[in-house]
């Protein structure tokens, strides 16, 4: 399985809801990682996670809140977003250094609307 | 901190070959990775260089010169499908292995 999987696919809330986005990948990676992308811009690093434990955080505002529950697992908590947080989150795991080459394998993404 | 450049965009024929060149400077230079990314989808790995020279993938090759902090992504034989963004992204060992990338260059393959 070299699949990174992450639900929704879309999502549209409003700025006063409580969502979470999940993602989920059976590679045996220990690195899990948060981006965010807006259109036509790069992806954007917002946390890594290193053996379950957040090991870089991107000065991202405290509405954003990562959580890992396990090594597969990796869910991105979202309350009172604003409008510019619409966006493509992109969820990825790599390998971590020193076994491999840690090329990152993305998910598809989740399509983000805050109205 | 990283400063990486890419050309926002390129145009090519279908059949012919494609270059994409990467600058970066970075204090921990620990590899350098090309995506390529089609609308509306996730980025997918092309390559890897973490020592100088050429590495080939098929039709596509990419290069690596840490001494001058270049690399480039060289697509052979065109196809239609190759239309999409091309993602330049260097990995930082001394700020904890992360990776940052380039503004990416669109690349559009013309009949």
């Amino acid at each position: 399985d070299t699949e990174v999987t992450q639900t929704p696919k879309h999502l549209v809330m409003g700025m006063t809801n409580k969502k979470s986005l999940k993602c989920e990948q059976h590679m045996g990676h220990r690195a899990m990682y948060w981006y965010k992308q807006k259109a036509k811009k790069p992806p954007e690093l917002m946390f890594v996670y290193s053996y379950e434990k957040l090991s870089i955080n991107e000065s991202v505002p405290s509405r954003f809140s990562p959580e890992c529950p396990n090594s597969s697992l990796l869910n991105l908590h979202l309350h009172a977003l604003q409008p510019e947080d619409s966006a493509l989150y992109l969820c990825a795991s790599s390998p971590l250094p020193g076994q491999g080459n840690n090329e990152q394998f993305f998910g598809p993404g989740t399509r983000l609307t805050v109205l | 901190g990283q400063n990486i450049d890419q050309p926002t965009e390129m145009t090519a024929t279908e059949g012919a070959i494609v270059q994409i060149n990467c600058t970066y400077q970075t204090s921990g230079f620990n590899g350098l990775f090309w995506y390529q990314q089609h609308a509306g989808e996730a980025p997918t790995f092309l390559s890897y260089n973490v020592l100088d020279g050429l590495e080939e993938k098929g039709r596509f090759s990419s290069f690596l010169s840490r001494s001058k902090g270049y690399s480039y992504l060289l697509l052979k034989e065109l196809q239609m499908k190759d239309s999409a963004s091309y993602l330049c992204a260097v990995r930082d060992g001394a700020a904890g292995n992360k990776l940052t990338f380039g503004g990416g260059t669109r690349v559009l393959v013309k009949p």
